[in-house]
């Protein structure tokens, strides 16, 4: 079955870090582009984080860039998002999505709450 | 990375045709074939509408379309559903390293 499945969220205090990872199937994964996509509660969607199949390239929003690291382990047909030093505002259910130029397969999200 | 602009909400009748339009610069919208739509229903993931303007997945019926002018990108749904009634968002590359932005979203209403 082709799918995104996203895992690691969880609820972590202002300052701490968490790991997310998304785990593809049923497409070859490193003919890909990824990103992570978030949407915080009753809001839109906000582009996080982008890499190209090879690592090549990447890309942040402005308010995550400094915090937030992006990678991707081809092997294991994996994408990551490293969060560090956490903020109320990253509050969000947080998507991958699959593509270069557009996203045409998404996960169901994982939800990264921060809180104290 | 100024999110693009879109209407908060539109609306029209079961049959007929509603059109939202997705403004930006010519540094997203403008300067780009890249411009895509996102249907998202409630509780669920987006699903991909609409890419690089006006072109369809396989998934998509033809009454939704795209089109752009400018930088200005419209999405129209024609012969409209009560299935239609989403939340749609426009996306649109933004430059170099992998840069994008999305709009605010509007939530289609079918009366």
């Amino acid at each position: 079955e082709v799918q995104l499945v996203e895992s690691g969220g969880n609820l972590a205090q202002p300052g701490r870090s968490l790991r997310l990872s998304c785990a593809a199937s049923g497409i070859t994964f490193d003919d890909y582009a990824m990103h992570w996509v978030r949407q915080a509660p009753g809001k839109g969607l906000e582009w996080v984080s982008g890499i190209t199949w090879d690592s090549g390239d990447i890309g942040y929003a402005d308010s995550v860039k400094g915090r937030f690291t992006i990678s991707r382990d081809n092997a294991k047909n994996s994408l990551y998002l490293q969060m560090d030093s956490l903020r109320a505002e990253d509050t969000a259910l947080y998507y991958c999505a699959k593509g270069r130029w557009f996203f045409d397969l998404w996960g169901r999200g994982t939800l990264v709450t921060v809180s104290s | 990375q100024s999110a693009l602009t879109q209407p908060p909400s539109a609306s029209g009748s079961p049959g007929q045709s509603v059109t939202i339009s997705c403004t930006g610069t010519s540094s997203d919208v403008g300067g780009y074939y890249y411009v895509s739509w996102y249907q998202q229903h409630p509780g669920k993931a987006p699903k991909l509408m609409i890419y690089e303007i006006n072109k369809r997945p396989s998934w998509v019926p033809d009454r939704f379309s795209g089109s752009k002018s400018g930088n200005t990108a419209s999405l129209t749904v024609s012969s409209l559903q009560a299935e239609d009634e989403a939340d749609y968002y426009c996306s649109s590359y933004a430059g170099s390293n992998l840069d994008w932005v999305f709009g605010g979203g509007t939530k289609l209403t079918v009366l």
